[in-house]
């Protein structure tokens, strides 16, 4: 079945630092990718839409100049927090929906766990 | 706009136990709905949806869940819990079309005891 991978699955790195995290639909094609993030003992809340050829869209809050997301393919977004700091900790998950498969749920990556010393 | 309640964060049951995890929804149009399981330091896995149709589906590992309008809601249910079932629940939300992001509740943690 459709699979959508995440890399790296953990990373740990200074303050300062920036953080690229790629989501990846191996065997379909994704106009749509979605990428969360979940504080421990939290739920995902949605950060933003990456839409692919066009800008992404951003929930309330989330600042876009933190949070860069392209989409420049149809098989890949990439999510790269910016001079990261310990405040950025935390699961990053994103999610993609197969495109041919019309009315398919989302499929969800297995996370990416951020950690700024 | 959706939202979703989960009552209890905290669910212990006994191996070989009834498991009941509850999920209430809030949504101006009739709504997908979704459970997915998630293991630590994990991604999500879907274990069953219910889009339009029967209103009691299916899913792995032995759950079901079923939609009840009247009540808004769509527990998750599994005669007899295993081990292996302790792990974090999320209920989700979505409008109609898959391509819309989803709104998860906060999630059930399930413990199985021995």
């Amino acid at each position: 079945g459709a699979v959508v991978s995440q890399h790296p699955s953990r990373v740990i790195c200074k303050s300062g630092t920036s953080v690229k995290i790629e989501c990846r639909s191996l065997d379909f094609q994704a106009t749509t990718m979605f990428w969360y993030r979940q504080f421990p003992k939290q739920s995902l809340m949605l950060m933003a839409t990456s839409n692919e050829g066009s800008k992404a869209t951003y929930e309330q809050g989330v600042e876009k100049d933190k949070f860069l997301i392209n989409h420049a393919s149809l098989t890949l977004s990439t999510l790269t927090v910016t001079s990261a700091h310990p405040e950025d900790s935390s699961f990053y998950i994103c999610s993609a929906r197969d495109l041919e498969r019309g009315n398919q749920p989302q499929h969800f990556g297995d996370g990416t766990r951020l950690s700024i010393l | 706009a959706q939202s979703v309640t989960q009552l209890g964060s905290h669910v212990s049951v006994s191996e070989g136990a009834l498991v009941l995890l509850r999920c209430n929804y809030s949504s101006s149009v009739p709504p997908y709905l979704f459970w997915y399981v998630q293991y630590p330091n994990q991604g999500l896995q879907l274990l069953l949806k219910y889009t339009t149709g029967a209103t009691l589906v299916k899913g792995i590992n032995g759950f079901e869940a079923e939609f009840k309008k009247s009540e808004t809601s769509f527990h998750l249910t599994k005669p007899s819990a295993h081990m292996s079932d302790a792990a974090e629940y999320f209920c989700a939300v979505s409008l109609r079309g898959y391509g819309q992001n989803f709104v998860f509740g906060p999630g059930t943690r399930l413990s199985v005891l021995p």
